[in-house]
């Protein structure tokens, strides 16, 4: 079967730019979250989604954004790139909510 | 737990010792917590988990145990091999409207051969 599943793996943007990263949830799982994660540092939380609706959101600012479809994959926008959103993003899915799993994630460089 | 930036805390170990990995949580009001662990390059791949109303569970060479009473987690890990050199990170989830994870600082195990 398989993980959590995440594209592009790795791209590069400029700053001012936007991105679009996916996420495909393993199947059966209903709940999709994104986390951010910076070398050094342990992931931060910033979307929750189950069943197409929003449950939670980190402390991050409104140019990031998030929705997931009807198939339960999610989409991770952010708009307006800072050089401090250079990161690893990982999506992460559940069945009951409780035992995540992540994908490997998207590595965005903004230059 | 709050991050440590760049410099993450390091056990190294010797191969076929065993290994123990300490983390701090932050809410004592945390219904969970999971264990996981992160090669270079790979997302956080998960261990072994633990609830809130329990204080020790044991896995596939790994035990977790909780103490409640001052908010520490810990991961044993026996009989070390290479393959577990990775950084470890503690999780708590504090179950409200979301299921999110909160993250301690993370451990780096260095197995020496």
């Amino acid at each position: 079967d398989a993980g959590v599943t995440q594209s592009p793996t790795h791209l590069i943007k400029t700053r001012g730019q936007h991105v679009t990263l996916r996420c495909s949830p393993i199947s059966g799982h209903k709940s999709v979250s994104w986390y951010q994660q910076v070398l050094g540092q342990g992931p931060q939380f910033i979307f929750q989604y189950y069943e197409k609706e929003e449950r939670g959101r980190g402390n991050f600012p409104d140019r990031f954004s998030a929705r997931q479809f009807p198939n339960y994959s999610s989409e991770l926008n952010v708009n307006a790139l800072l050089l401090g959103d250079s990161a690893l993003y990982l999506c992460a899915s559940s069945l009951d909510l409780a035992t995540i799993y992540f994908g490997e994630g998207s590595w965005l460089t903004v230059v | 737990g709050e991050s440590v930036g760049l410099h993450l805390p390091t056990l190294s170990v010797q191969e076929g010792d065993n290994s123990i990995i300490n983390c701090a949580y932050s809410n004592s009001a945390s219904d969970y917590f999971i264990w996981y662990k992160q090669e270079s390059g790979k997302g956080p791949q998960f261990i072994i988990d633990i609830r809130s109303n329990m204080d020790k569970r044991q896995g596939q060479r790994v035990t977790v145990l909780l103490n409640k009473t001052v908010k520490h987690l810990s991961l044993q890990i026996a009989a070390t091999q290479p393959g577990d050199s990775a950084v470890y990170f503690c999780a708590e989830i504090l179950v409200d409207s979301s299921y999110k994870l909160i993250f301690g600082s993370g451990t780096r195990l260095l197995v020496r051969p």
